[in-house]
């Protein structure tokens, strides 16, 4: 199946600083990558859909201007998280379309702890 | 929102079927059936999909009711490591794409 990945896989920094995770199609180019969140024990959630060389979408309750999105090619999203603060602390995962499939595939995810 | 239902948790003997249900009553006529799987802080692992015909890959069989209204997953030899949480979606083909994660069902596969 199609691979997509995640740099870096766990991050540890201290609060109000800001931490870029990055998401990789590797096989497959996807014009729309999607990011997610999900804490201990819970389902995922989906933050923003990214499309590629366009604004990406928020879902309701996500800030845009604390988690920054960038879409830059067709293989690659970035998720910023600007100002952390320890409440952001989670599991972020990010997925791409497989537009040749309709499929999604997704990341091994990047574990955030924000001290 | 979620617009599938499943059970909480299941087990399962190893080496046995696991059928994971899933009900999504409401879906419509262009939304296909997806299952994922997400084994403990990982990311989530594509298994299969299907719209109306009953579809089997080298992971699983995708039996979707005549209706539509149900399905279920089957892996037929189940190991330990397929202990995860599986989820059903319900997904258009078209539009945003968008993949809502309902709870899933916690499978544990025992020994």
């Amino acid at each position: 199946g199609a691979v997509v990945s995640q740099h870096p896989s766990r991050v540890i920094c201290k609060s109000g600083t800001s931490v870029k995770i990055e998401c990789r199609s590797l096989d497959f180019q996807a014009t729309t990558m999607f990011w997610y969140r999900q804490f201990p024990k819970q389902s995922l959630m989906l933050m923003a859909t990214s499309n590629e060389g366009s604004k990406a979408t928020y879902e309701q309750g996500v800030e845009k201007d604390k988690f920054l999105i960038n879409h830059a090619s067709l293989t690659l999203s970035t998720l910023t998280v600007t100002s952390a603060h320890p409440e952001d602390s989670s599991f972020y995962i990010c997925s791409a379309l497989s537009g040749g499939t309709d499929t999604q595939y997704f990341g091994p995810g990047t574990r955030l702890t924000v001290l | 929102d979620a617009k599938t239902t499943q059970p909480p948790s299941m087990d399962c003997a190893e080496g046995r079927a696991a059928n994971l249900p899933c009900n999504h009553s409401t879906i419509s006529g262009n939304e296909y059936v997806y299952w994922y799987r997400q084994i403990h802080s990982q990311g989530p692992q594509y298994i299969i999909h299907g719209l109306k015909n009953n579809e089997t890959n080298e992971m699983a069989s995708l039996i979707i009711t005549e209706d539509r209204k149900s399905s279920t997953l089957i892996l037929p030899h189940a190991t330990l490591r397929d202990t995860a949480v599986y989820y059903c979606i319900v997904r258009a083909d078209t539009g945003g794409f968008k993949t809502i994660f309902g709870a899933g069902t916690r499978l544990f596969v025992k020994a």
